[in-house]
């Protein structure tokens, strides 16, 4: 099935670091969500973004819808061991109901 | 408030067995979606339902089917089970309408043999 590219696909920090990853699409979307996941759960909404250029904040996460509307970025600052987890995009495009998920960035945080 | 609840949690049924997976939605959710999970992927998308109606549908076989029910809960049938039907299965609700954000209920985990 169809999946957005994510990257990095994992990432091993350590705790206190700051962490980057992002989301790229060859369509054009008019919402971005990101989520986190950790075993045997669903997956958790973190933030929603509507807007071209948009950057949101949900305590240590930040996102970003970028400009181009085929992509989105997601910041982690200060991790923690907690943020331990697998963290997805989704998008979605205009007139269409379903959203299309990302591949996945691993994270392992190292106290 | 609760969330988006799923039944069962576990399922292991045999090839060529059907099966029915539950979901109801976070109260006032009048949309439901389905996704399929495989180990090491992220979800993709079966169904979604609004009102009672289908309003979506991914690119999975006819054996797949799923209806919403007047109070908004949703089933999922899956018939003539393959082995590569083994995934986790979730259920997400949201609002439409005035957000799309989309919360996953904790899965059912089906395993095929």
């Amino acid at each position: 099935g169809q999946q957005l590219n994510q990257s990095p696909q994992s990432m091993f920090i350590q705790e206190g670091e700051d962490v980057s990853m992002n989301c790229t699409s060859s369509s054009i979307f008019n919402t971005w969500l990101w989520y986190k996941q950790e075993p045997g759960e669903g997956p958790v909404l973190l933030i929603a973004l509507y807007k071209a250029g948009e950057l949101t904040s949900n305590g240590r996460l930040t996102a970003q819808f970028g400009i181009t509307r085929k992509d989105s970025f997601l910041n982690i600052s200060a991790s923690i061991p907690s943020d331990v987890g697998i963290y997805f995009c989704a998008g979605r495009t205009s007139g269409t109901y379903k959203y299309i998920f990302g591949t996945g960035t691993r994270l392992k945080v190292l106290a | 408030d609760a969330g988006v609840t799923q039944s069962p949690t576990h399922l292991i049924k045999t090839r060529g067995q059907h099966v029915t997976l539950r979901c109801s939605p976070i109260s006032g959710h009048k949309s439901v979606s389905w996704y399929q999970q495989v180990l090491g992927q992220g979800p993709q998308f079966i169904f979604q339902y609004y009102e009672k109606e289908e309003r979506g549908r991914g690119n999975f076989p006819d054996r797949f089917s799923a209806r919403q029910f007047p109070n908004y809960s949703s089933e999922l049938n899956v018939n003539a089970l393959l082995l590569g039907d083994s995934a986790l299965y979730l259920c997400a609700s949201s609002l439409e309408g005035t957000s799309y954000e989309q919360y996953f209920g904790p899965g059912t985990r089906l395993t095929v043999t």
